[in-house]
C-alpha cells in the first residue's frame, strides 16, 4: 500500500539560511500534518491542513510556514533558520470522514519516513 | 487539551519475556488512542488504536493494550518480546472532532537475549 512520501529525507543547512520540506499524503487522504521531532523528545504538532485550509496551528515558529496545495502535498518552509531547528520533521495523512464514505475516521493518523534537518 | 504520562522511560527485558508498556492520559473530552512504534532512525509506525467499543484492541506484531477509562490508562502490552522489539513507544491521544496527536514521552523497550 502507498505510504506518505516525505522529501528530501535528509538536509543540511547553514544558520540564517531557509528550507523547504515537501510531503505527498497517502492518495485521497485530504488532512497533512506537521509534527518536529528534537533529538530524544516526543513529536509535537506544528500545523495541519484540511482541504488545503489551514485546520489547526499548534507551536509552530513565526519563521515557519506551510501550506496544502490543489493536488494535497504539502509543502512546510522554514527561514532564519537556527541551531534548536535542528530535528526529524514528520507528515502525517488521515482521511476526512465525511468525504469518501465508510473508510477510518480522521482521527488515525500516518507518520511519513521524516526529513531529518540539521542546522549547522 | 489533552495530555499523554509515559510511566516508564526505558524498559529492559529479556527475550521471549512478557512487557507492559504504561500510558496515562488527561483529558476533559473523549479521546481517541494510539500506540505507534519508532524504530531507530525510521518514522512513525501505528501499532493499533482505540477508537470505540471493546476495550481491549489488538495491534500488530502481537501486541494489545486495553483501553482502561476509569483509570484513565492506555498501557501496550506482549506476551512474549523479541529482539527485533527493540525501540521506541510512544502513546498518543486525540480529542473525538479530529485533530492533532498529542505524544508521551515516549518508553524505550529494550529487548536482550
Amino acid at each position: 500500500a502507498a505510504g506518505v512520501i516525505q522529501s528530501p529525507r535528509h538536509l543540511i543547512k547553514e544558520k540564517r539560511e531557509t528550507a523547504t520540506l515537501k510531503c505527498y499524503p497517502i492518495p485521497r487522504h485530504d488532512t497533512v500534518y506537521w509534527y518536529q521531532q528534537g533529538p530524544g523528545q516526543d513529536p509535537q504538532f506544528l500545523i495541519s491542513f484540511y482541504e488545503k485550509m489551514q485546520s489547526d496551528k499548534g507551536s509552530i515558529p513565526d519563521r515557519f510556514s506551510a501550506q496544502q496545495f490543489s493536488d494535497y502535498h504539502s509543502e512546510l518552509n522554514m527561514s532564519s533558520l537556527e541551531l534548536g531547528d535542528s530535528a526529524l520533521y514528520f507528515c502525517a495523512s488521515s482521511l476526512n470522514w465525511g468525504t469518501s464514505g465508510p473508510t477510518e475516521p480522521q482521527e488515525t493518523q500516518y507518520f511519513g519516513p521524516g526529513t531529518r534537518l540539521l542546522v549547522l | 487539551a489533552q495530555s499523554v504520562t509515559q510511566l516508564d522511560s526505558q524498559v529492559p527485558v529479556f527475550e521471549e519475556a512478557p512487557v507492559e508498556l504504561r500510558c496515562n492520559y488527561s483529558s476533559s473530552v473523549s479521546v481517541y488512542l494510539f500506540w505507534y512504534v519508532q524504530y531507530p532512525n525510521q518514522g512513525l509506525q501505528l501499532l493499533l488504536k482505540y477508537l470505540s467499543g471493546s476495550t481491549l484492541v489488538k495491534g500488530i506484531n502481537g501486541f494489545e493494550a486495553e483501553f482502561n477509562k476509569s483509570q484513565t490508562s492506555f498501557h501496550l502490552r506482549k506476551p512474549s518480546v523479541h529482539i527485533s522489539d527493540t525501540a521506541e513507544y510512544f502513546c498518543a491521544v486525540s480529542g473525538t472532532s479530529g485533530s492533532r496527536l498529542t505524544f508521551g514521552e515516549g518508553t524505550q523497550l529494550t529487548v536482550n537475549p
